[in-house]
């Protein structure tokens, strides 16, 4: 049992830079999640999707983009990055009862 | 926006004595939930409170939802080097779950 995974686990980009990580569930859940967690802030919510073609904004979208073709993936594309943008990614969905599924994790660096 | 405010941020406490974090709101609350995270690791779901006054264990841990369903409580009796790491609380509302900044707990052995 898969459950969530994140490529890559970790990464190194330069400013300007576009990249993409990945997250992948097995478990057909509806609802996916991009989180970012800084020192200091938590998790904070980037984006989230409901069902495959429906995606929305959360607190700190500004700077990414996400797209949903299928129930299972869930990329989020950073298409400039910028210094700010260092930090931890999760990807998570919902369970039956509300319970969230994180993946381990992509620990980004921004250069 | 809605946001459930933990306290204390960190905490140290001696391996054997207790720990409680707290989270409140300054709104009802639909719901709390309360996660694990270890040094390092991944946010881990721990439960789901959703009733007024719901006390809910898991083996040293006791979860709290206030009468007033606008705070909770984690209490853990007797730590253990494997308690280390972040406590989040966190709401479910309109199909976005909201978290608190976390607590992190450092024990000494």
């Amino acid at each position: 049992d898969a459950g969530i995974t994140q490529s890559p686990r970790y990464k190194i980009t330069e400013t300007g830079r576009q990249v993409t990580l990945m997250c992948h569930q097995t478990w057909s859940h509806s609802y996916m999640f991009w989180y970012r967690q800084d020192l200091g802030h938590g998790l904070r919510l980037i984006y989230y999707s409901a069902a495959a073609d429906i995606t929305d904004k959360g607190e700190v979208p500004d700077g990414y983009v996400v797209s949903r073709s299928k129930t299972e993936n869930f990329p989020l594309t950073l298409e400039s990055a910028t210094r700010s943008q260092t930090s931890v990614y999760f990807c998570a969905s919902i369970g039956l009862h509300y319970e969230q599924y994180f993946g381990p994790g992509t620990r980004l660096t921004v250069t | 926006g809605q946001q459930v405010m933990q306290i204390p941020q960190y905490q140290h406490v001696q391996e054997g004595e207790d720990f409680t974090t707290y989270c409140n709101s300054s709104t009802t609350l639909s719901n709390i939930q309360w996660y694990k995270q270890r040094p390092g690791g991944h946010p881990v779901f721990l439960i789901q409170l959703v009733k007024s006054g719901e006390v809910k264990k898991q083996k040293r841990l006791t979860f709290q939802f206030g009468e007033a369903k606008k705070n909770s409580s984690l209490h853990i009796t007797a730590t253990q080097t494997t308690d280390v790491g972040t406590y989040f609380c966190a709401e479910n509302r309109d199909d976005k779950i909201i978290f608190g900044k976390g607590t992190r707990l450092h024990i000494l052995p």
